[in-house]
Order: structure tokens, then sequence, then C-alpha cells
């Protein structure tokens, strides 16, 4: 079965700093990875995929995130916090066997202070 | 913007009553599924259509039952609504026929409150 843990429920950074959000997985067949953003009252954005192509993955508005088998491990970074990043942050697993359905993490709040 | 709506924003609930829920996914969109978020937790697969037919399902009970439609629309339906069914559903559609990688797209969600 899959499941996802996002250590930190709450993170703050200082504008400008580096942001880090965490996410380890379990999954017992090569995993397809996901980090979804949730806005206040509003659904989830799709940040980035990773699909095995590349371990190191780009997505939107600075974001990357690292695959590391070894580690079980798909962390969420940024190198220049900004305001406007500030969100809910959701890893998500899902596997071939099961089709597309996400397995989510807990969320992850960052904040970002001036 | 996604291009997946839903319908309504919000909605209120008593306890034991039945509400419909709605969602219009992308064009071209064959599979769509649907997730209940509760209040600061993350969002939990409830079940998955493709092209109107169900595609697996969550650990929810038979009372959660959903249609999909040959013009891209979705309805979730809750009986005997309970007050712990009160959160945030999402729908979501993708492109494939669910496999693992498909990309989903979240419309932004209905508000249910049961009360």
């Amino acid at each position: 079965a899959q499941s996802v843990t996002q250590l930190g429920s709450h993170v703050s950074v200082s504008e400008g700093a580096l942001v880090l959000l965490r996410c380890n997985y379990s999954s017992s067949v090569p995993p397809y990875l996901f980090w979804y953003v949730q806005y206040p009252n509003q659904g989830l954005q799709l940040l980035l995929k990773y699909t095995s192509a590349a371990t190191l993955v780009k997505g939107i508005n600075g974001f990357e995130a690292e695959f590391k088998k070894s580690e079980t491990s798909f962390h969420l970074t940024k190198p220049s916090a900004h305001m406007s990043d500030a969100a809910e942050y959701f890893c998500a697993v899902s596997e071939e066997t099961s089709g597309s359905r996400l397995t989510f993490g807990e969320g992850t709040q960052l904040t970002v202070n001036p | 913007e996604t291009g997946v709506t839903q319908s309504p924003t919000h909605l209120i609930k008593t306890r034991g009553q039945q509400v419909t829920l709605r969602c219009s996914s992308q064009s071209g969109h064959n599979t769509v599924s649907w997730y209940q978020q509760a209040l600061g937790q993350g969002p939990q697969f409830i079940f998955q259509y493709y092209r109107e037919e169900e595609n697996g399902r969550g650990n929810f009970p038979p009372r959660f039952s959903g249609l999909q439609f040959p013009n891209y629309s979705s309805e979730l339906n809750v009986n005997a609504l309970e007050l712990d069914d009160s959160a945030l559903y999402l729908c979501a559609s993708s492109l494939g026929r669910g496999g693992g990688g498909d990309t989903q797209y979240f419309g932004p969600g209905t508000r249910l409150t049961v009360l």
C-alpha cells in the first residue's frame, strides 16, 4: 500500500530564505510523486510531478524537488521564498497498479515572514 | 485555472439528508476522481470513473455514490448525511484512463457543512 509522510505540519521562513518542505513515501512499486499547492478556499494546483524521467524535477513558481529512492524522499525546495508562496503544500503518491488515485500527505502550511 | 468547475461552492445540510455535488471536467478528460478533504487534513480518495464506469474506490461506505456522464460532467451523491461528512469535496479530471502517472486537474471544491 502506498503512503506519504510530510514532516512538519507548519514551516515558517523569512522572505528570501530557502524553502524546504519534506516528504517521504512508501510504495511497493516504483511510484509517481506529486506536489500540489492549495491557497485558502481554493482547490489544488499542481506544482510538479515525478514520473521516472529525471530525478530532479522542476516545477512552476521556481519550485523543484529531487527524487531519492535510497531515502524514499521527494523533498520540495525553492531557493528564495516570496510572500505569495504562503499556502498549504501537499505531497502525493500514486502507483501504476492503483491507477491514478492519489494518496496525499497531511500537508505542510508554509508561512512567509516579511 | 484548471478548467474544472464544481457546484455549488458551499452547501449546508442537516444530518440524514441527501446531497448531490456536481463537477464539470475539462473537455476530453475521460477520467474523473472525487476526494474528500476534512479540515486540516489531506484529501482522501473516494472513487474514480472512466468513461462512465467506476474505475476504483477508496475506503468510503456505499452511501457515497457517483455518476459520470458523456458530456464530461459528473456527480457525487451522499445519502444519510453524517456530521463527519462535513468537508471540502474536490473533483479532479485527467486525460488518461487512470494510469499512475496521469496528472489530475482539480476543481475549486464544494464546501459541505452537515448540521
